[in-house]
């Protein structure tokens, strides 16, 4: 079955730099857009950013671009997050989940890790 | 930017139906889709589509989507569906993917 698990979180200042991983099993990885979403402690679910199954487009939420650079390797099977300049609005769960589109994006996030905790303060 | 606006809270009692809003403009011409998160899980797709059950998501829950509001329906209510309950469509105009503010849903 689908698995995905994420890690990389930290305790980390502002300002500082961080990169977050999340290995997948269980489906074709290439074949598949992979976002992030986050989720502030005790808040909602937001969603960052989504790369195409072939890598070569990207989106993003509008106050992590110029910020965060999301990025894969389909023959490790393997998303990440490089987050930049990280700010103390930033603290959140991380999530890395597979979009339901098979070679093209889809309407929703099918699979969701078990998230990873990124702590942004000084 | 296209907002989605959900209720923070529903209670429902054992056995009867809990309804759970999102709305948005026009959002009936959006796919909606629904997602379930326990206290210190991951959220699980629970409704894609406005109506379409992934498998194992049981019969008793259903969408539907007309207008500007979409629903997500629990019927015969149990302590097992206490959760947030989080709307989600993708906004073609922005390429982006948007989330509800999220309903927490409580059987009481």
């Amino acid at each position: 079955q689908v698995q995905l698990v994420e890690s990389g979180g930290s305790v980390v200042q502002p300002g500082t730099s961080l990169r977050l991983s999340c290995s997948a099993s269980g489906f074709s990885f290439s074949h598949y857009g992979m976002h992030w979403v986050r989720q502030p402690p005790g808040k909602g679910l937001e969603w960052v950013a989504v790369i195409w199954d072939d890598g070569r487009k990207e989106f993003y939420e509008e106050s992590v671009k110029g910020r965060f650079a999301i990025s894969r390797d389909n023959p490790k099977n393997t998303l990440y997050l490089q987050m930049n300049s990280l700010r103390p609005e930033d603290t959140a769960i991380y999530y890395c989940a597979r979009d339901s589109g098979f070679n093209s994006f889809g309407d929703y996030l099918a699979s969701w890790g078990q998230g990873t905790l990124v702590t942004v303060s000084s | 930017s296209y907002v989605l606006t959900q209720s923070p809270s529903v209670s429902v009692a054992p056995g009867k139906t809990a309804t759970i809003t999102c709305e948005g403009d026009n959002i009936g011409r959006k796919n909606v889709n629904w997602y379930q998160q326990k206290t210190g899980q991951a959220p699980i797709l629970v409704i894609s589509n406005d109506k379409d059950r992934p498998a194992g998501i049981p019969e008793r829950v259903s969408g539907s989507n007309s207008g500007n509001t979409a629903t997500l329906t629990i019927s015969r209510a149990e302590a097992g569906d206490e959760a947030d309950y989080f709307c989600q469509v993708w906004d073609a105009d922005s390429d982006h993917w948007l989330f509800g503010g999220g309903t927490g849903l409580t059987v009481l």
